[in-house]
């Protein structure tokens, strides 16, 4: 079956604005997470989802940064006056309930000018 | 006394050799550990995983050690191929944090044939 996805793959935004990223997790898999990976360095966590609700949302940087997951699938990662500093990949990732093994998109490459 | 690897940020081996990477982990209370591997341009995929109630755990080709003690983990690949050169990830779980990784600092391998 589809893997998870996310897009766009590539973004590139200047200083200042604000950028939506899209994750479509595996269909059935109840929790989904948001990562994000500098260069040469592992995935740091930002957020996670149960459902439509953020279980755990600290690992979000500052208040920036936000996430919703309004239906319980697809999740959108949001970010309001970027900084050269929020260049990343941010990698979104889904699980099944029970299970430990996380299933990770391809990651999206946001680059702020 | 038991000797415990130095995590190294690179590895290189000649294909056919077996290969150990090593990764130091922080949290005592980790119940859970998981190896994934990255390739360039793509998220982490899950290689092999095993309880904090385990000390080793086989797949194909690759075997995974946790030494509790001095909180180390370690992942074999038998008869490297050039198709396992990537980034390898450890990562730690605890039951409490519902699957919200944190990983370690990657390994790069390279295979030369």
């Amino acid at each position: 079956g589809a893997g998870v996805s996310q897009t766009p793959s590539n973004k590139v935004t200047e200083k200042g604005k604000y950028v939506e990223l899209r994750c479509d997790p595996i269909s059935g898999h109840t929790a989904l997470y948001w990562y994000r990976q500098s260069l040469g360095q592992g995935p740091e966590f930002l957020i996670y989802f149960q459902g439509t609700g953020a279980a755990d949302d600290s690992g979000l940087p500052n208040d920036r940064f936000f996430a919703v997951r309004p239906e319980g699938s697809v999740s959108t990662l949001k970010i309001q006056r970027t900084e050269r500093g929020d260049s990343a990949v941010y990698l979104c990732a889904s699980l099944r309930r029970a299970k430990y093994e996380q299933y990770f998109g391809p990651g999206t490459r946001l680059t702020v000018t | 006394g038991e000797s415990v690897g130095l995590h190294l940020p690179t590895l290189s081996v000649q294909e056919g050799d077996n290969s150990i990477i090593n990764c130091a982990y922080s949290n005592s209370a980790s119940d859970y550990f998981i190896w994934y591997k990255q390739e360039s341009g793509k998220g982490p995929q899950f290689i092999i995983d095993i309880r904090s109630n385990m000390d080793k755990r086989q797949g194909q080709r690759v075997t995974v050690l946790l030494n509790k003690t001095v909180k180390h983990l370690s992942l074999q690949i038998a008869a490297t191929q050039p198709g396992d050169s990537a980034v390898y990830f450890c990562a730690e779980l605890s039951n409490t944090n519902a699957g919200k990784s944190t990983f370690g600092d990657g390994t790069t391998l390279t295979v030369k044939p």
